[in-house]
């Protein structure tokens, strides 16, 4: 059985641009949900994603979307990045948008320049 | 909004001490979520307790959720280096459809040999 995938590893951006990052859910799991986790903080929750519609928004501007694609994968984007925007980007994967539990991929390391 | 405050946030103990984290909020949660987290990876899931009142043993590590499913502990016994890392709380809740996770800001834990 394959656990959440995260890609890149890291990733360094200059304020302004955009970024996308990428993140294949576990085997079997059709809900996809994004957190932000800065430096010595707990995750912040972006949004989730079921059946390739955002099912569930946290407190974060309109320029963080997301996509959810038919095998499950997702995508974050996020536009016009701030220095603030730097943090650990963490998805989770769920069986169903109704399960207790969310399994978390490695993240992806953005800094903001 | 939803707010989980953990405590102590820092942790410094001999190895064969126990120890106990609290995660406490106002608001009422469906699920009670712990997860360890590693320095550059996504946390782990530990435990979900689900009902007020319910007491789960992992090995060495006791999770308590409270009565009115608003608080939490974790006791570990007996702390080995291995123990070390930081130990996030996670409240579940509804909004619509979606499960959402609100973590508390972490307590890092360090067993000294």
């Amino acid at each position: 059985e394959t656990g959440v995938t995260q890609s890149p590893t890291h990733l360094i951006k200059t304020r302004g641009q955009q970024v996308t990052l990428r993140c294949s859910s576990q085997s079997g799991h059709n809900t996809v949900s994004w957190y932000q986790q800065a430096l010595g903080q707990g995750p912040q929750f972006i949004f989730q994603y079921y059946r390739e519609e955002e099912n569930g928004r946290g407190n974060f501007p309109p320029r963080f979307s997301g996509l959810q694609f038919p095998n499950y994968s997702s995508e974050l984007n996020v536009n016009a990045l701030e220095l603030d925007d730097s943090a650990l980007y963490l998805c989770a994967s769920s069986l169903t948008t109704g399960a207790y539990e969310q399994y978390f991929g490695p993240g992806t390391r953005l800094t903001v320049t | 909004t939803q707010l989980l405050e953990q405590s102590p946030q820092f942790l410094s103990i001999q190895e064969g001490e126990n120890l106990t984290v609290y995660c406490n909020s106002s608001s009422v949660f469906s699920s009670l979520q712990w997860y360890r987290q590693e320095p550059g990876e996504g946390p782990v899931l530990l435990v979900t307790v689900v009902t007020g009142g319910e007491v789960k043993k992992l090995k060495r590590l006791t999770f308590q959720f409270g009565d009115a499913r608003k608080d939490s502990s974790l006791h570990i016994t007996a702390a080995q280096p291995g123990d070390t890392g930081l130990y996030l709380c996670a409240g579940d809740y509804l909004s619509g459809s979606a499960r959402q996770l609100t973590f508390g800001s972490g307590t890092q834990l360090t067993v000294l040999p």
